[in-house]
C-alpha cells in the first residue's frame, strides 16, 4: 500500500530564506508526482508535475526533484516571500489500477516579513 | 480559461437531509474525482469516474452517491446515511489514464446544522 510522508509538518521562516520541503513515498511504481499549494479554505493549485522518467521540474522560484528509486522528492523554494505562506501537498499517481492519487499530509509554511 | 467549477462554496445540511454538490469542468477531461478533506487527515477519495455513465467507489464511499451522465459534470450527493458529513469537499479531473496531472476545483465546505 502506497504511503506518502511529508517532512516537516510545519515550517516558519523569515522572508528571503531558501527552503526545502521533503516528500517520501513507499512504492516506486508511480506514473508521476505532483506538488500542490493550498491556501486556507481554498482548493488545490498545481505547482509542478514530474513524470516518473524525469528528474526535476522548474517553475519560477520553484524547483522540484524526483528520485524514484529511493522514493523521494524535494520542493525547493528560492528567496521565500510572505505570499508563499500556505500548505504544500505532495501527491503521487500510482501506475496500477485507476491511477489513484495518494496525498501526503502536507507541510504548513509561514514566511514572516 | 478552462477549469473546474464547484458550487456552492458553502452548504449547510440539516440532520436527515440529502444535499448535492455540483462539479463542472470545461477541460474536456475524461476522468473526474471527489475527495473529502478533514483537518489532520489529509485528502481521501470518495468516488471516481473514468468515463461517462461509469463510476467506482473510492476509499470512503459509504453515505455518498454520484452520477456521470455528461462528460462535463460529476455531482456528489451526501445522503442522510453519511453520519459525519461536515468536511471540505474537493472535485478533481484528469485528462485520462496514465501520467496526466490532476486539476482541482475550489471546494465546497459542508456543515451540518
Amino acid at each position: 500500500k502506497q504511503e506518502v510522508t511529508q517532512i516537516p509538518a510545519a515550517l516558519s521562516v523569515p522572508e528571503g530564506e531558501n527552503l526545502v520541503l521533503n516528500c517520501s513515498f513507499t512504492d516506486s511504481a508511480i506514473y508521476n508526482l505532483q506538488w500542490f499549494r493550498q491556501d486556507p479554505g481554498k482548493g488545490l493549485t498545481s505547482l509542478l508535475l514530474i513524470q516518473s522518467s524525469q528528474r526535476e521540474q522548474t517553475s519560477g522560484r520553484l524547483n522540484a526533484s524526483l528520485d524514484k528509486s529511493s522514493g523521494r522528492s524535494t520542493l525547493y523554494i528560492a528567496a521565500s516571500q510572505p505570499g508563499d505562506s500556505a500548505t504544500y501537498l505532495c501527491a503521487v499517481t500510482g501506475s496500477g489500477g485507476y491511477n489513484k492519487l495518494i496525498f501526503g499530509a502536507g507541510t504548513r509554511l509561514a514566511v514572516h516579513p | 480559461d478552462g477549469g473546474i467549477t464547484q458550487s456552492p462554496k458553502y452548504l449547510f445540511r440539516k440532520e436527515g437531509q440529502n444535499v448535492t454538490l455540483s462539479c463542472e469542468q470545461n477541460l474536456n477531461h475524461d476522468a473526474m474525482y471527489w475527495y473529502r478533506q478533514d483537518p489532520g487527515q489529509g485528502l481521501r477519495l470518495i468516488y471516481y469516474s473514468q468515463i461517462v455513465n461509469d463510476f467506482q467507489k473510492g476509499d470512503i464511499a459509504e453515505g455518498y452517491s454520484v452520477s456521470r451522465e455528461k462528460k462535463e459534470s460529476f455531482p456528489l450527493t451526501v445522503t442522510s446515511a453519511q453520519k459525519n458529513p461536515t468536511a471540505f469537499y474537493l472535485c478533481a479531473s484528469k485528462a485520462g489514464q496514465g501520467g496526466y496531472g490532476y486539476t482541482f476545483g475550489s471546494g465546497t465546505r459542508l456543515t451540518v446544522v
